[in-house]
């Protein structure tokens, strides 16, 4: 049973625009929400993270916001940039850090 | 330079032939994990280890074996390959599972596909 879902396999956004990558869980006990970008043929690479106390984490062009009562994250990129496109992840962990739950991942294209 | 490498990157076998995927890192991470990815699923762990000779379970551990011999090496271990273990896999490491400021490094991927 997938504890972490990503509903949009795939996104499509004008160069400039906002991106925005949606991401839901399941399990409550989760305290620990990461972004990762993925391009083929390479290994993910860790983008943003969000610790369950806060609600909002910027980093540059990316936002990710947090909202527990819903279980739901999101991911913003403003502006959207044509090196942007790739499959983003979003992950969760608990308290122990030890083991992740990742999404099945959202492919994001920005069109030039 | 600080990264994880993992081979072979490309990997075609067959059904029952016993296989080991390497895996080391350069950053002295007391975690390790493996994962395989496949469409659809995304990413699922396999194996982690909290440090030398201390490894457990991840979300689909049937099939594999690992050991952690050495801080910086994980070895993945196909003992008798099935064809639905053909997936996409990841070696990762981090250094705390507690403070939840470290983030995972992965490495770049083997591609094994079991006829």
């Amino acid at each position: 049973d997938q504890q972490v879902k990503q509903n949009s396999p795939s996104l499509s956004v004008q160069e400039g625009r906002i991106s925005i990558l949606n991401c839901d869980y399941t399990n409550s006990m989760f305290d620990y929400f990461l972004w990762y970008k993925k391009y083929p043929a390479e290994g993910p690479t860790f983008l943003i993270s969000i610790s369950s106390i806060k609600d909002k984490n910027e980093d540059g062009r990316f936002t990710v916001f947090l909202n527990k009562s819903a279980k739901h994250l999101s991911l913003h990129i403003v502006p959207s940039q044509p090196g942007d496109s790739a499959v983003y992840f979003c992950a969760a962990s608990g308290n122990t850090g030890n083991q992740f739950y990742f999404g099945t991942g959202t492919s994001l294209t920005v069109i030039p | 330079e600080a990264q994880v490498t993992q081979n072979p990157r490309y990997l075609i076998t067959v059904t029952g032939k016993k296989l080991t995927v390497t895996c080391s890192q350069n950053m002295n991470h007391e975690y390790m994990s493996w994962y395989r990815q496949d469409p659809g699923l995304g990413l699922r762990q396999i194996y982690y280890s909290m440090n030398v000779e201390v490894t457990d379970k991840g979300d689909v551990p049937e099939g594999y074996k690992v050991s952690r011999k050495e801080k910086r090496n994980f070895p993945l271990i196909l003992e008798s390959p099935s064809p639905n273990q053909t997936s996409l896999y990841f070696c990762a490491s981090w250094s705390s599972g507690r403070t939840h400021t470290d983030t995972q490094y992965f490495g770049p991927g083997t591609r094994l596909t079991v006829l």
